[in-house]
């Protein structure tokens, strides 16, 4: 199957600071990628979707101001979190969908755990 | 509103036991169904989905889910649970012309020795 990386897979920084995760489709072109956040024993929720050269689309409740989103490329997706909090601690992970076929699904990452400090 | 819910948050199973996990959906239009496993801190990977062809769904690992439309349901089953099968399992929804994803709340599967 096609194959999502996301990058880093664990990282940890200080209140206040901006951390950037990467999400890039290894072996095909993802013309949508998706955002979402796992809490601690939750589901996923969705943060928001970004087509490729186009601005992201984001769901209710998440601050587009906080969770920059850009998809400059067909193969990279990242999301930047401003100014990071402690409460902005969690897991994320990143889907991608191309055409790779008519029954293709999104392929997911393998997520990125952020621990704000 | 189009949910989907995973009765039981935690299911223990001994090695060899038969593995039954719940999903049901609430949605006026049958959906796109798909169960996923994921392992500590890492993503999700696909078991199985349903895509309105044949109501019951192989997926890997042994696994399989039958689509019960009057049931609203799509419950995840597999014969005899191996140590290798413990991780969390989500149950997740998407309808057509979209490729968001409506995720249960997860169960996590405990496999006894």
């Amino acid at each position: 199957g096609a194959v999502v990386s996301q990058h880093p897979s664990r990282v940890i920084c200080k209140s206040g600071t901006s951390v950037k995760i990467e999400c890039r489709s290894l072996d095909f072109q993802a013309t949508t990628m998706f955002w979402y956040r796992q809490f601690p024993k939750q589901s996923l929720m969705l943060m928001a979707t970004s087509n490729e050269g186009s601005k992201a689309t984001y769901e209710q409740g998440v601050e587009k101001d906080k969770f920059l989103i850009n998809h400059a490329s067909l193969t990279l997706s990242t999301l930047t979190v401003t100014s990071a909090h402690p409460e902005d601690s969690s897991f994320y992970i990143c889907s991608a969908r191309g055409y790779i076929d008519k029954n293709t699904e999104a392929f997911f990452g393998q997520g990125t755990r952020l621990t704000v400090v | 509103a189009q949910s989907v819910t995973q009765l039981g948050s935690h299911v223990s199973v001994s090695e060899g036991a038969l593995v039954l996990l719940r999903c049901n959906y609430s949605s006026s239009v049958p959906p796109y169904l798909f169960w996923y496993v994921q392992y500590p801190n890492q993503g999700l990977q696909l078991l199985l989905k349903y895509t309105s062809a044949a109501t019951l769904v192989k997926g890997i690992n042994g696994f399989e889910a039958e689509f019960k439309k009057s049931e609203t349901s799509f419950h995840l089953t597999k014969p005899s649970a191996h140590m290798s099968d413990a991780a969390e399992y989500f149950c997740a929804v998407r309808f057509s012309g979209t490729y968001k994803y409506i995720f249960g709340t997860g169960t996590r599967l405990k496999v006894l020795a």
